[in-house]
């Protein structure tokens, strides 16, 4: 069945530097890929997705990219902060209001 | 505007009781999305709504589970004859017709002792 990767399941960085999130998915007709920041207590806020059509997308200091061969898809902060700190999924899905299936999570730990 | 709610924020329950969660998407989103969430793991999928109608429900785990939304807005997840196995964070997100873009509530934590 369908399934996400992700990796590393923790990330501890210095603030200031950069993170980096990586996911694979099995699913090849998947053509949606959003990332989500979950904090504790609260339910998952999305805060980058891109299509298959794209190979990359930018969001301040978020970034995303897209290997469709390889079925990769990274998540990248850059300059982190204090409050970056949180726990990150990605996720798939096939088509427009498709059910997304998520990876297991990063835990972001950014220290000042 | 106003997000997706749900309610109630915590819910513990006895094995065996009956419990209902409640979800308020956000107003002119026409589908809508349960997710079950267990302690450090990702949502996985439940069921979802297109308008009135479960247009998938291939998530849900057995026939204790169902889930209605009679008007096409509020939705009602049922769980029939709890076990200790269905405490989780339960999760509701709704989108837009034909949009990619699920936006979550702030979730249900059950707890069934």
């Amino acid at each position: 069945g369908e399934n996400v990767e992700q990796h590393p399941s923790t990330l501890s960085v210095q603030e200031g530097d950069s993170a980096v999130i990586k996911c694979t998915y099995s699913d090849s007709a998947s053509n949606y890929f959003p990332w989500y920041k979950q904090e504790l207590g609260k339910g998952p806020q999305l805060i980058i997705d891109i299509r298959s059509n794209v190979g990359e997308k930018k969001d301040q200091r978020i970034a995303v990219t897209l290997n469709k061969t390889a079925k990769h898809f990274s998540l990248h902060i850059t300059e982190t902060q204090p409050e970056d700190s949180a726990v990150y999924f990605c996720a798939a899905s096939r088509y427009n209001t498709d059910k997304l299936i998520f990876g297991t999570g990063t835990r972001l730990q950014v220290f000042p | 505007g106003a997000g997706v709610s749900q309610t109630p924020s915590n819910k513990v329950t006895e094995k065996g009781k009956y419990v209902e969660l409640r979800c308020d998407p956000i107003s002119g989103h026409t589908a809508l999305y349960w997710y079950r969430q267990s302690l450090g793991q990702g949502p996985e999928f439940l069921i979802y709504f297109q308008g009135t109608g479960a247009a998938d429900d291939s998530g849900l785990p057995n026939d204790r589970f169902f889930a209605v939304r009679p008007e096409g807005s509020v939705s009602t997840l049922k769980i029939q004859r709890t076990e200790r196995g269905d405490s989780a964070v339960y999760l509701c997100a709704s989108s837009q017709q034909g949009g990619n873009e699920q936006f979550f509530g702030p979730g249900t934590r059950l707890t069934v002792l």
